[in-house]
């Protein structure tokens, strides 16, 4: 599992309040990436690192911001959570080519 | 950008018998295919993977074949087992920071 996990696993908030989503790897791997999970879509890339303060948005990152202050956390902000934010969100790092994938967290957004 | 397109959504095989899972890309510059397979409430986790230099690659019961001419790619499971029921997905990489455009999932039962 590259030594990844997430938290909370499972947030239940209301629209309009902000919230973060931290993403932790064990390991050294340059590159971590947020996606989001629906019914439907597949996974898609919010935001992604290519290192220490070093981020670029990937296809839905509107309503989301990211940072990355030590090379082992990544963390996913939503600046004011709305309805369709909704989702299940995962947390991936690199190696090489090859993607692995945290746990996820479920978040609902009321 | 990657658009990668995967079907069929839903599939139903006996147990024993052949599954295959298709997906189309859009960038001939992508260079990287894996997939992943997604059991319920589980991380997606990889399954097998696909280089475009590569046409086809085996592991056990599983094989993946490419066709860069006509930008797709496949998923072969054969002899399935009832344990091999859940959520498939493709993917393709882009780019020199090898963003991973997925498709949008093929859910396979195994039926007993």
């Amino acid at each position: 599992d590259a030594g990844i996990t997430q938290s909370p696993r499972h947030k239940v908030t209301e629209t309009g309040t902000p919230v973060t989503l931290r993403c932790h790897q064990t390991e050294n791997h340059r590159y971590m990436y947020w996606y989001r999970q629906d019914p439907g879509h597949g996974l898609r890339l919010i935001h992604y690192s290519y290192g220490v303060k070093d981020t670029d948005k990937g296809e839905v990152s509107d309503g989301y911001s990211v940072s990355r202050s030590k090379t082992e956390d990544f963390l996913l902000t939503l600046e004011s959570a709305t309805s369709s934010q909704t989702s299940v969100y995962f947390c991936a790092n690199r190696q090489e080519s090859r993607y692995y994938f945290g746990p996820g967290t479920r978040l609902l957004v009321l | 950008g990657e658009n990668v397109e995967q079907h069929p959504s839903t599939l139903s095989v006996q147990e024993g018998d052949s599954a295959v899972i298709k997906c189309t890309y859009s960038d001939s510059a992508s260079n990287y295919f894996p997939w992943y397979k997604q059991e319920l409430g589980k991380r997606p986790q990889l399954i097998i993977d696909i280089r475009s230099n590569v046409g086809e690659k085996k592991d056990q019961r599983i094989a993946v074949t490419l066709n860069k001419t006509a930008k797709h790619f496949s998923l072969h499971i054969t002899e399935t087992q009832p344990e091999d029921s859940a959520v498939y997905f493709c993917a393709a990489t882009l780019g020199s920071d090898e963003k991973l455009t997925f498709g949008t999932g093929t859910r396979l039962t195994i039926i007993p």
